[in-house]
C-alpha cells in the first residue's frame, strides 16, 4: 500500500499569508496525486489534480508541485474561506487508493 | 453535475444497510465510481472503486468480504451493500466520481454524503 504522510497536521496562519503544505508518498507515485479541501460537515471539494492542474473554478491562489515521492499545495495569500481541512490523495498504486491524514488551517 | 446518496441511518452490529447514489448532470456510464467514508473527527478512508463497466471492483481491506458495490448504468445510480456491520463502520458515506482517464484520475465529484451509525 502507498502510505501517504502529510506536514504539518495543523497550521496556524492569517489572513493574507502564503503557506505550504507538503505530501510525502512511501512510493513513487507518478503524477496521480490530488488534493481537496474539506469544511465541517461538508463533502471534500477537488482543488488539484495530476499533482499541478488546477480544478476548473478553483481560486489561482491555490497552486500544486510536485513529483515522485514529494508533492507540495501552496495557498498564496490566505483568505477567510480558505480555512478548512486539506487531504493530498494518490491514485497512482491502487487499490487501496489512499488519503493522507489531513492538515489542519486554522486562523492565527 | 450532481451526486445524492440515500440510505444511511442507525443500524445494530450484525446488520446490513444498502446506501444509494443517484447521478445526474454528466455522463454517468463512463465515470468509475468509488465510496469513500469519514468516521466522526477522522479522515477520509477509501471504500471501494467500481469501474465504469462494472468489470473492475476493488475494496479496502477493512470491508472486503461484508460489503458490496455495484451500479446500474441505466439508472444512474451506484449502490453500496453493507452486511455484518461492525461499529467501526459507523461513519458518513460519500460517493464519488473518477473520470478515470490517463489525462484525469481524479475524484472530481462528491454528493454531500449519508450517515450510518453502527450501535446497539
Amino acid at each position: 500500500d502507498v502510505q501517504l504522510t502529510q506536514s504539518p497536521s495543523f497550521l496556524s496562519a492569517s489572513v493574507g499569508d502564503r503557506v505550504t503544505i507538503t505530501c510525502r508518498a512511501s512510493q513513487v507515485i507518478s503524477s496521480y496525486l490530488a488534493w481537496y479541501q474539506q469544511k465541517p460537515a461538508k463533502a471534500p471539494k477537488l482543488l488539484i489534480f495530476a499533482a499541478s492542474t488546477l480544478q476548473s473554478g478553483v481560486p489561482s491562489r491555490f497552486s500544486g508541485s510536485g513529483s515522485g515521492t514529494e508533492f507540495t499545495l501552496t495557498i498564496s495569500g490566505l483568505q477567510p474561506e480558505d480555512f478548512a481541512t486539506y487531504y493530498c490523495q494518490q491514485l497512482n498504486t491502487y487499490p487501496p487508493i489512499t488519503f493522507g491524514q489531513g492538515t489542519r488551517l486554522e486562523i492565527k | 453535475v450532481q451526486l445524492v446518496e440515500s440510505g444511511g441511518g442507525l443500524v445494530q452490529p450484525g446488520g446490513s444497510l444498502r446506501l444509494s447514489c443517484a447521478a445526474s448532470g454528466f455522463t454517468f456510464r463512463t465515470y468509475s465510481m468509488n465510496w469513500v467514508r469519514q468516521a466522526p473527527g477522522k479522515g477520509l478512508e477509501w471504500v471501494a472503486y467500481i469501474s465504469d463497466s462494472s468489470r473492475t471492483i476493488y475494496y479496502a481491506a477493512s470491508v472486503k468480504g461484508r460489503f458490496t458495490i455495484s451500479r446500474d448504468n441505466a439508472k444512474n445510480s451506484l449502490y453500496l451493500q453493507m452486511n455484518s456491520l461492525r461499529d467501526e463502520d459507523t461513519a458518513v458515506y460519500y460517493c464519488a466520481g473518477d473520470p478515470d482517464t490517463p489525462m484525469k484520475r481524479v475524484f472530481d465529484s462528491w454528493g454531500q454524503g449519508t450517515l450510518v451509525t453502527v450501535s446497539s
